[in-house]
């Protein structure tokens, strides 16, 4: 079946760049997301791109895209104590496939060091 | 914005009791799902509705069963709570079609099962 996996644990210093990795294994992926957790709270969409991208940018996220490895990554630039919480990378599956759930990594809890 | 309810933040169950957790969202979405959280696990989806008295298992649905009598409420229903559904159950929404095809959360349930 779909799966997605992250890496469980970053820890950066405050200022530094942070990069977060995802691979999935669903090559009909229509759409790849990166949701943020802070304690207690729900999920929150910080991104999203479309498969046929391969990258973009908003403010200080990046997103890269490399769908012949299936691999997606987030950057967050100049990392700020507030950005640490779990980062989830999840997929989307083509509407057509009666599939409308999306699948989520386990999450990347990021830490970042004042 | 999007909201999604979840009408308990926090629950104390005992085995055995029967246990509702209530969603709500103002969006008319068509698609609602029930996920459950548990750490180094992710997110890992228990039921999902794509449309009113529709209901489809997701890839955890043992013990536990749904109900969607209204477009905008889905609930889950544990018939007798265990101590293994000692978790944090979220609930999300998603329209049928629009860019991006975001799916929206709720702030999550946390259930204990003593």
């Amino acid at each position: 079946g779909e799966d997605v996996e992250q890496s469980l644990f970053l820890s950066v210093r405050e200022g530094d760049s942070s990069v977060i990795n995802c691979t999935y294994t669903d090559s009909s992926s229509t759409y790849l997301y990166w949701y943020k957790q802070e304690p207690g709270a729900g999920l929150q969409l910080l991104t999203y791109i479309f498969s046929n991208m391969d990258m973009k940018q908003d403010q200080r996220l990046t997103v890269l895209l490399n769908k012949k490895d299936k691999h997606l990554s987030l950057r967050i630039a100049d990392t700020q104590t507030g950005d640490s919480a779990i980062y989830f990378c999840a997929e989307s599956p083509a509407m057509d496939t009666g599939r409308r759930a999306l699948t989520f990594g386990s999450g990347t809890r990021l830490q970042v060091q004042p | 914005d999007v909201k999604v309810t979840q009408s308990s933040r926090y629950l104390v169950k005992r085995t055995g009791e029967k246990v509702f957790l209530e969603c709500v969202q103002d969006m008319d979405h068509e698609n609602m799902f029930w996920y459950r959280q548990d750490p180094g696990l992710g997110l890992r989806l228990i039921y999902f509705s794509y449309d009113v008295k529709m209901k489809e298992k997701g890839d955890i649905p043992e013990g536990y069963s749904v109900s969607r009598e209204k477009k905008e409420r889905f609930s889950l229903i544990l018939e007798s709570a265990s101590t293994n559904q000692t978790s944090m159950y979220l609930c999300a929404s998603r329209p049928g079609t629009g860019e991006g095809n975001t799916i929206y959360f709720g702030e999550g349930s946390w259930l204990t099962v003593v």
